[in-house]
């Protein structure tokens, strides 16, 4: 069965902090995507990363794919309220069936 | 361009009762997925749909769930009967082909809470 962890699952930060959110599987998957989602909403794509040890950038989000393509990081530098959210790591298999992890609730605090 | 289409976004029903949610995907996606979402979990896939045909129904609870797509188009899932463990947000998903790159696009989800 295929698994993935987040870590943490909760986190307060102040505005301005930087913060690393960690996706971890000891399975490989074809893609790894990252998503965010608001209260009542269903989750929003922010970045699909595909090359092993690839590394992309969303204005302040910077995402990393392992260089064996099991786990990713999400990097957010001087967060700002607007952040706050629910991030979900997810991967991809080649029928397009995603695997969740548990998912980070972020709270940025003015 | 219009989104995923889900209804009703909140349902309550008591266990044993039946209950059934609609989703329209996005104009000319040949995918859909039904998730369901326990608080405080990530989506789990209960189905996939290419067209009208079904690509991966394993963790789909056959015995009280069941979910169609007959004009590959708009979708139900359907509960009956519901234990209490099934609350939980049921979200409709949708992409172009199904290819593992690609963006699914989700629908704002049914708040399903059951008595």
């Amino acid at each position: 069965t295929q698994l993935l962890e987040q870590s943490p699952q909760f986190l307060s930060i102040q505005e301005g902090e930087n913060l690393t959110v960690y996706c971890n599987s000891s399975s490989v998957f074809s893609s790894l995507q990252w998503y965010r989602q608001e209260p009542g909403e269903g989750p929003v794509l922010l970045v699909t990363v595909v090359t092993g040890g690839e590394v992309k950038k969303l204005k302040r989000l910077t995402f990393q794919f392992g260089d064996a393509r099991k786990d990713s990081s999400l990097h957010i530098t001087a967060a700002q309220p607007g952040d706050t959210g629910l991030y979900l790591c997810a991967g991809a298999s080649n029928t397009g069936k995603l695997i969740f992890g548990q998912g980070t609730t972020l709270q940025v605090k003015p | 361009e219009a989104g995923v289409a889900q209804s009703p976004r909140y349902k309550i029903i008591e266990k044993r009762q039946s209950v059934a949610f609609w989703c329209n995907p996005i104009s000319g996606h040949a995918t859909l997925y039904w998730y369901q979402q326990i608080l405080g979990q990530g989506p789990k896939l209960l189905i996939q749909f290419q067209n009208n045909g079904v690509v991966d129904d394993s963790q789909l609870p056959k015995d009280r769930f069941s979910a169609e797509r007959l004009k590959g188009v708009d979708s139900t899932l359907k509960i009956q009967p519901a234990k209490l463990e099934d609350s939980a947000v049921y979200l409709c998903a949708s992409s172009l082909d199904g290819r593992g790159q690609e963006t699914q696009y989700f629908g704002p989800g049914t708040r399903l809470l059951v008595l």
